[in-house]
């Protein structure tokens, strides 16, 4: 099995928005729920948001109004907009699916002026 | 504040059994929601370690075993080994307003 690839910018000012996308290969993509994960650096894993191939998204409620997953199903892509970032959004955020060991490499996204 | 509640730090030597807690309460563990467990060594994304309670998926050595009973889950490791030093994550779900997919803090086992 191929591990979901994902990519994005790593260094963002405050008031940005960060952006990020996954790619599933060699997977079904249909019938499950995509999800992204976030881990501030020492800390543990807070769980963003998901959404499946139809495009029905579910957030973490403490994020919700920052947070937009939209999902290609052409591509087998889905991406994560989060808008107005701060020095509290600095961490590592992975793409997976839940209940598998079907997770992305990660990406370190620093926030600082 | 994770939803979930686990020990920060654990600490064994090899051979020995260590168990790691996973305390939720009536709106996600005690509300019949299933529990899943991941390791994850440094620097690198977390593997799921135990799914549905008390299930291993393929690969998963049987040192490595899960259960869970009321409001509650447990990771028991026996055997210890050096290798077993990581994070371990607690996952489930919750039906209130904390969210949905919920995660406890990590606990980070330390083999002496």
């Amino acid at each position: 099995q191929v591990p979901p690839k994902q990519w994005g910018a790593g260094l963002l000012k405050p008031s940005e928005t960060l952006s990020l996308t996954c790619a599933v290969y060699g997977e079904s993509f249909s019938g499950y729920y995509w999800s992204w994960i976030r881990q501030p650096p020492g800390k543990g894993l807070q769980w963003i948001g998901e959404i499946n191939h139809s495009g029905s998204p579910n957030y973490n409620p403490s994020l919700k109004s920052r947070v937009t997953i939209l999902v290609d199903t052409s591509k087998k892509q889905f991406s994560l907009r989060l808008t107005s970032v701060t020095a509290a959004d600095t961490a590592v955020y992975y793409c997976a699916r839940l209940g598998t060991s079907f997770w992305g490499q990660g990406t370190l996204v620093t926030v600082s002026s | 504040q994770s939803v979930l509640t686990q020990p920060p730090s654990l600490s064994g030597a090899p051979g020995q059994r260590v168990t790691i807690s996973c305390t939720g309460s009536s709106s996600n563990i005690g509300a019949g929601y299933d529990v899943d467990w991941y390791q994850q060594l440094p620097g690198t994304a977390p593997k799921l370690l135990i799914y549905g309670n008390s299930n291993r998926p393929s690969g998963v050595p049987d040192r490595f075993s899960g259960s869970k009973s009321g409001t509650s889950a447990s990771l028991a490791i026996t055997g210890l080994q050096v290798e077993d030093e990581a994070d371990y994550h607690c996952q489930s779900y919750d039906n209130s307003l904390s969210g949905y997919v919920v995660f406890g803090g990590g606990t980070k086992l330390t083999v002496l």
